[in-house]
Parts: C-alpha cells; sequence; structure tokens
C-alpha cells in the first residue's frame, strides 16, 4: 500500500499552460516536501509546508498543504521546458525518515 | 562543501557478484539513507543511519548491508548480486530529523546481468 499517492504519473503539455499535480494519503503528515528531479541526478528540495492550509510560492509554482495535513497541490503557471523533470512529494510517517511517492513526471514540450 | 558525493557513477555486475556502494557528505550531517530508484518510479528507503556505529533497516533491505564507522562515510554493500538489484542507487543526508530536508548525491547506476 503506497502511503503517499500521487497524480497523475505522467504529464505532457505545451509551453505556457498551467499545470497542477496532487499528493494524496490518508494518513496525516506533521510535513510534506516537495523535490524535483532531472534525468541523471538526484532529487532536489523545492519547498516543505508544514501548516495545515499553508501556501507557498516560488516563482512561477505554488504549494499548497491540506487543511486537513493528508494532501498537497503543485500548481505550476505558464510552464516552461526548464520545468521538466519528476516531481516527488514526501512525508515523515515516524522517526528520522521520510516516504516517497512514485512521483508525476512532466514534459513541457517548447 | 562537495556536499553529498557517490562512486563510482556506473557498474555492471555479474549475477552472484559482490561490490560496495561509497557514500560520502561533508557537511557534518548525522542522518544518512540510501535509497534505491527504478525506472520511472520514486524512492524506496533501503537502509538509513542516525549516527556513526547506529544503522536501521528501511522498506526494502533484503539482500544489502551497511556500516556507519564514521560520520562522514556511510557505504553499502551488496551480496550475491541478483538481476532484481539493477536500479539507480542514491545516498541522502540530512542536519536533523526534524528539519527532513535531504541532501541528495549523483547516484549509482547499477545493472546486474
Amino acid at each position: 500500500t503506497q502511503l503517499l499517492e500521487q497524480s497523475p504519473q505522467f504529464l505532457s503539455i505545451q509551453e505556457g499552460e498551467n499545470l497542477t499535480v496532487y499528493c494524496n494519503s490518508s494518513s496525516v503528515f506533521s510535513s510534506l516536501q516537495w523535490y524535483r528531479q532531472e534525468p541523471g541526478e538526484g532529487p532536489v528540495l523545492l519547498v516543505t509546508v508544514v501548516t495545515g492550509g499553508e501556501v507557498k510560492k516560488l516563482k512561477r509554482l505554488t504549494f499548497q498543504f491540506g487543511d486537513a495535513r493528508k494532501d498537497s497541490s503543485l500548481h505550476i503557471t505558464a510552464a516552461q521546458p526548464g520545468d521538466t523533470g519528476l516531481y516527488l512529494c514526501a512525508g515523515p510517517p515516524s522517526g528520522s525518515r521520510l516516504t516517497f511517492g512514485e512521483g508525476t513526471q512532466l514534459t513541457v514540450n517548447p | 562543501n562537495a556536499g553529498v558525493t557517490q562512486t563510482p557513477k556506473f557498474r555492471i555486475l555479474k549475477i552472484g557478484q559482490s561490490m560496495t556502494l561509497q557514500c560520502a557528505q561533508d557537511m557534518n550531517h548525522n542522518y544518512m539513507y540510501w535509497y534505491r530508484q527504478d525506472p520511472g518510479m520514486g524512492l524506496k528507503l533501503i537502509y538509513y543511519s542516525v549516527g556513526a556505529g547506529i544503522t536501521d533497516k528501511g522498506e526494502v533491505p533484503n539482500g544489502y548491508n551497511v556500516s556507519r564507522s564514521t560520520t562522514e562515510d556511510f557505504p553499502l554493500r551488496l551480496e550475491l548480486a541478483a538481476p532484481s538489484q539493477t536500479s539507480v542507487y542514491f545516498c541522502a543526508s540530512t542536519r536533523l530529523a526534524m528539519d527532513y530536508e535531504q541532501y541528495f548525491g549523483p547516484g549509482t547506476r547499477l545493472t546486474v546481468t
């Protein structure tokens, strides 16, 4: 059973379009993180959300943590080819480790 | 700072061979982790360590072993390699557990044939 479910699994869009990807769980998390992974590299942290209902912005990326702290979303405005990558959400189920979702593979075509 | 370094970058093993994947960090992080990532998938935790001399199993520990004799190094040992261990292996570290921000190495791409 996957603790964190991400959707969609794949997304291919044209440059300039908007998109939203989702990270859902039946469990409450104390915090959730979003990472981006480019081909051939390790994941890099984009943001951590810790408060229910929290919204954080990172340039054209908007991250939201659900009120019940069971879900999160990532919205990208006017996507660019440089946004292409695997987007992973992660949260601490317990102790000192993270559990990762399966990821959303985003391709932005010029 | 070099951050998290991993060697080798690529490796091909024959079934039954053994090898050690090296991981080192120079950020004085206490917590270190080994993950594997299969094509198009997320990360699965193999083993982790909360400090020198302390290690614990993750989700998929079978076929692997680790040791942590220093704060800087966290090698992953594969014994009797099997095709199911073909994957990309990432090492990560974090300063404090409560931060949870993990810094990842560039990965080791392993093929077992």
